[in-house]
C-alpha cells in the first residue's frame, strides 16, 4: 500500500471558520491530489501539486486553497466553511517518472462536516 | 470537455453469476484509461491502467479491457468479498483525472 496518510480523519466544524486538512506521504513521490467526493459527482480535484511550492486549480477549486513546503505533505485549506464543503476529502499521489502516464494513489479520506 | 459514464449505477449479482461493467468515455487524446475499486468508508484502491484500444489486463477475477469508446471491466465467478464501488477515470490533459460516479457491486453468497 502506498505510504499516504491524511488529518484529521474526521471533523465537524462550524460554518465561516478555517479549517485545514493535511495529507503526508511517504513515498517520495512528485505529485499530490486533493479530491472531494459527493454522491452523484464522483471524484472531483481540487488542487494538485506537481513539487514543492508548485500547485494549481482543479476543477472545483474556489472556496479552497492548497500549500506545499515540503515533499511529503500537502495542506488543504477551506479559508471559510460553507454547508456546500460538507464532503469526503481524498488525497492522492504519483510519480509519472518520465512517462506522462501514471497511476494515482489514494489516501483513507477525511470526513468533512460543516454545521 | 472529457467525460466519463458508468453503468450501471447498481449492479446485484449471486455468487459465481459472471457479469461486465461498462465506462463509456470521451476524451482529447486518451493517454489512458484507470481502474478503481473503493470499499466502503475507504479510499479508492488501483486496480487497472489500461493504454489503448485492444489492450486487456487480468487480476484475479477481473480483466479489465478496452475499445477506442469503452471499457469494460468483466467479473468472472464473483465471490461477496468483490463486492464493492467500482470506479473508472481517463486522463487526457496532463497530470488530471475525470472520473465516473462509478458502479456499485454487490455479490450475494
Amino acid at each position: 500500500d502506498a505510504g499516504i496518510t491524511q488529518s484529521p480523519r474526521h471533523k465537524v466544524t462550524e460554518t465561516g471558520t478555517p479549517v485545514t486538512l493535511r495529507c503526508h506521504q511517504t513515498e517520495n513521490h512528485r505529485y499530490m491530489y486533493w479530491y472531494r467526493q459527493d454522491p452523484g459527482h464522483g471524484l472531483r480535484l481540487i488542487h494538485y501539486s506537481y513539487g514543492v511550492k508548485d500547485t494549481d486549480k482543479g476543477e472545483v477549486s474556489d472556496g479552497y486553497s492548497v500549500s506545499r513546503s515540503k515533499t511529503e505533505d500537502f495542506l488543504l485549506t477551506l479559508e471559510s466553511a460553507t454547508s456546500s464543503q460538507t464532503s469526503v476529502y481524498f488525497c492522492a499521489i504519483s510519480d509519472p517518472a518520465g512517462t506522462a502516464i501514471y497511476e494515482q494513489y489514494f489516501g483513507p479520506g477525511t470526513r468533512l462536516t460543516v454545521t | 470537455e472529457d467525460q466519463v459514464t458508468q453503468s450501471p449505477e447498481a449492479l446485484r449479482l449471486q455468487e459465481g453469476e459472471s457479469s461486465s461493467l461498462n465506462c463509456s468515455y470521451t476524451v482529447s487524446g486518451l493517454r489512458g484509461l484507470f481502474w478503481y475499486r473503493q470499499d466502503p468508508g475507504k479510499g479508492p484502491e488501483f486496480l487497472f491502467t489500461l493504454y489503448s484500444a485492444g489492450e486487456e489486463k487480468e487480476k484475479e477475477r477481473l480483466k479489465a479491457t478496452l475499445t477506442k469508446k469503452e471499457s469494460f471491466l468483466h467479473i468472472t465467478a464473483p465471490k461477496p468479498e468483490d463486492s464493492a464501488t467500482y470506479l473508472c477515470a481517463v486522463q487526457g490533459g496532463f497530470q488530471k483525472l475525470v472520473f465516473g460516479t462509478g458502479t456499485r457491486l454487490l455479490v450475494s453468497p
